[in-house]
């Protein structure tokens, strides 16, 4: 049961363009959802995050927008450098229930071309 | 400078034999976790522990075995019923579980990849 789904697995953008990462959930308790980017051979490093109770929340040149009717996040990166190819993973979740954990999207390779 | 060590970085395994990964960390956070990387399926949790000499099952946990005998490591041993063994293995530390969970002070270490041969 895959309670957060990255659809795509991959992506290519041109540097200087915008990259719209996407994830959506099924679980409605979760109330904070979070955004790591990952290097080859290296772990996950945090990026950005939101709370349940805002629809967006900026830091630089990324952006994340919750969307929660629709149970669905985006992460936009404006403009993408090639730096910024990574694998990104979408994290969410469910804080003060018993047990709960982070819980992981399968991840989005971005590859942004010079 | 403070972090998170896991060792080694690549492990080869016979099957049928239990092998151990090792996880220290020094930013005396309290809560320490394993999870395993598989293409196309993100990061399961396995195990996690929020203070010493306790941990819980993530998902994953059948397999596996844990101790926190101290509160800067956290080893993994991944026994010969594991059926599928060859991942890449993460280990994560935060300062309590409820900051780890917002993303606050949730650090990373460079992994481990496990192949069984």
């Amino acid at each position: 049961d895959q309670q957060v789904k990255q659809n795509s697995p991959s992506l290519s953008v041109q540097e200087g363009r915008i990259s719209i990462l996407n994830c959506d959930y099924t679980n409605s308790m979760f109330d904070y959802f979070l955004w790591y980017k990952k290097y080859p051979a290296e772990g996950p490093t945090f990026l950005i995050s939101i709370s349940s109770i805002k629809d967006k929340n900026e830091d630089g040149r990324f952006t994340v927008f919750l969307n929660k009717s629709a149970k669905h996040l985006s992460l936009h990166i404006v403009p993408s450098q090639p730096g910024d190819s990574a694998v990104y993973f979408c994290a969410a979740s469910a804080r003060g229930t018993s047990g709960s954990r982070l819980t992981f999207g399968e991840g989005t390779q971005l590859t942004v071309n010079p | 400078d403070g972090g998170i060590t896991q060792s080694p970085k690549y492990l080869f395994r016979k099957e049928g034999q239990n092998v151990t990964l090792s996880c220290e960390q020094n930013l005396n956070h309290d809560a320490m976790y394993w999870y395993r990387q598989d293409p196309g399926q993100g990061l399961r949790l396995i195990y996690y522990s929020q203070i010493v000499n306790d941990f819980q099952k993530g998902d994953i946990a059948e397999g596996y075995s844990v101790s926190r005998e101290k509160k800067e490591s956290f080893p993994l041993t991944v026994t010969s019923a594991q059926k599928n063994p060859t991942a890449f293995y993460l280990c994560a530390s935060s300062i309590d579980r409820d900051r780890g969970m917002t993303g606050y002070g949730y650090t990373f270490g460079s992994g481990t990849r496990l192949t069984v041969v």
